[in-house]
């Protein structure tokens, strides 16, 4: 069975510091690795997706994959408040037909 | 413009009702996505539009019917609901495997 994990926290960082939170997964051959925001009562947001091992950098956010290892990471650098959510990591295995695996999200609370 | 509208924002009805939750993307995507998620957990996947192919997820009951009149809009009808179907329903679309989401339908069955 196609599964994606993550630490369902909550995770707690302060303010200013980099928060880094992980993914894993079971399929191999997956190729596509996304991680979205989500604030209490609103919808997914993505924040960044990776396709290639190696790091990706966007503002104050990097995605890291490692394929070898099977997992995907999120570092969130210089923490804000507004940073608190959340963040939920999807994997589009082979052969889905555009379908993602989710998370079950991890929970992020970045203290003043 | 990564916009995907939903109406309506909130819904209430009983559970003799009938209504229908809209959503709308004008990205020229061919997939378009009806999610149903409840506190805490992440979205479940209910029904997938691609490329005018529809694919269900076999546990998604009966109640729950997906329309698709073109390739910018996916409606989802509701019949008979049970309190427990109360959740957020969100709509997505994407190109290939980015997804974009609309805001949401709160949806509460009384």
């Amino acid at each position: 069975q196609k599964e994606v994990e993550q630490n369902s926290g909550p995770l707690s960082v302060p303010e200013g510091a980099i928060a880094s939170l992980n993914c894993t997964y079971s399929d191999r051959g997956s190729q596509s690795f996304f991680w979205y925001r989500q604030y209490s009562g609103k919808s997914p947001e993505l924040i960044m997706f990776i396709y290639s091992n190696g790091d990706k950098e966007d503002g104050r956010f990097t995605a890291q994959l490692n394929k070898a290892s099977q997992y995907v990471s999120l570092l969130i650098r210089d923490s804000q408040p507004s940073d608190s959510a959340t963040y939920l990591c999807a994997v589009n295995p082979p052969d889905s037909n555009y379908q993602l695996i989710w998370g079950a999200g991890t929970k992020l609370i970045i203290k003043p | 413009d990564t916009e995907v509208t939903q109406t309506p924002k909130h819904l209430v009805m009983g559970m003799t009702n009938k209504k229908s939750l809209k959503c709308e993307q004008h990205m020229g995507h061919r997939a378009m996505y009806w999610y149903k998620q409840k506190a805490k957990k992440p979205p479940e996947l209910m029904f997938v539009y691609s490329y005018e192919k529809l694919s269900i997820n076999e546990s998604v009951p009966s109640r729950f019917s997906p329309e698709c009149p073109n390739s910018s809009l996916l409606n989802l009808h509701l019949h008979a609901l049970q309190p427990e179907d109360s959740a957020l329903y969100l709509c997505a679309s994407s190109s290939k495997w980015t997804q974009y989401f609309g805001p949401g339908t709160r949806l509460l069955v009384l």
